[in-house]
């Protein structure tokens, strides 16, 4: 157990929908970074904040959003979802902001029909 | 910009045997590097990571993994599989922070251990 917690583990929607994922990182963790797993694409980079805000950015689509509450828990917001965003969606977290050593939760899963 | 290749996208083993999991990063910079191991249905955990000194780096289940920055590579090893070490592989580079570079982990396309008995 990474102590990295990702809700819901399953999530199955449709075209068109929103969904939100939710990710409660490991105590005392300020970075948070999200992942999407897919079979084409491999594991990318979406977004990380750290200590509440937004630090770096990777292949997030417009129609994906994130935030992180002062309590240190992340939501990922999907919106105006397509078959080709169904995928695995990771959660990290690590103590500091450089990437160094970050650890996973165990995913959500999404599928979009 | 940094990135990973695994040159083997499955690599098939009989228990007992050892093995070799092929990483090659490239980077710019000084790198950080990392093997991540996911279970079927479970998250990514980490098996050992290079920061700095000693190249040859010893992670847990028996793996360990050379560093070796003339040839650019971080190949994972083991000498005695088992069944159980059936799993997926990731090799992921990261860059110092204070290097200027990406210190976000790109990660490779995976590696799939399928170890037969």
């Amino acid at each position: 157990d990474s102590g990295v917690t990702q809700t819901p583990k399953h999530l199955i929607t449709a075209t068109g929908q929103r969904v939100t994922l939710r990710c409660s990182p490991r105590s005392g963790d300020l970075s948070v970074y999200w992942y999407q797993q897919s079979l084409d694409q491999g594991l990318q980079f979406l977004i990380q904040y750290y200590n509440g805000e937004e630090r770096a950015k990777g292949n997030i689509l417009e129609r994906f959003s994130a935030q992180q509450f002062p309590d240190l828990h992340s939501e990922l917001n999907l919106s105006s979802l397509e078959l080709g965003d169904s995928a695995l969606y990771f959660c990290a977290s690590s103590p500091g902001d450089s990437g160094n050593t970050i650890y996973f939760g165990e995913g959500s899963w999404l599928t979009v029909v | 910009a940094q990135s990973v290749t695994q040159l083997d996208s499955q690599v098939p083993v009989f228990e007992e045997a050892p093995v070799e999991l092929r990483c090659n990063y490239s980077s710019s910079v000084s790198v950080y590097l990392f093997w991540y191991v996911q279970y079927p249905n479970q998250g990514l955990q980490l098996l050992l990571k290079y920061l700095s000194g000693s190249t040859l780096v010893k992670g847990i289940n028996g793996f360990e993994a050379e560093f070796n920055k003339s040839q650019t590579s971080f190949h994972l090893r083991k000498p005695s599989v088992h069944i159980s070490d059936t799993a997926e592989y990731f090799c992921a580079v990261t860059q110092p922070l204070q290097s200027g570079g990406s210190y976000i982990p790109t990660f490779g396309r995976g590696t799939s251990l399928i170890v037969h008995p």
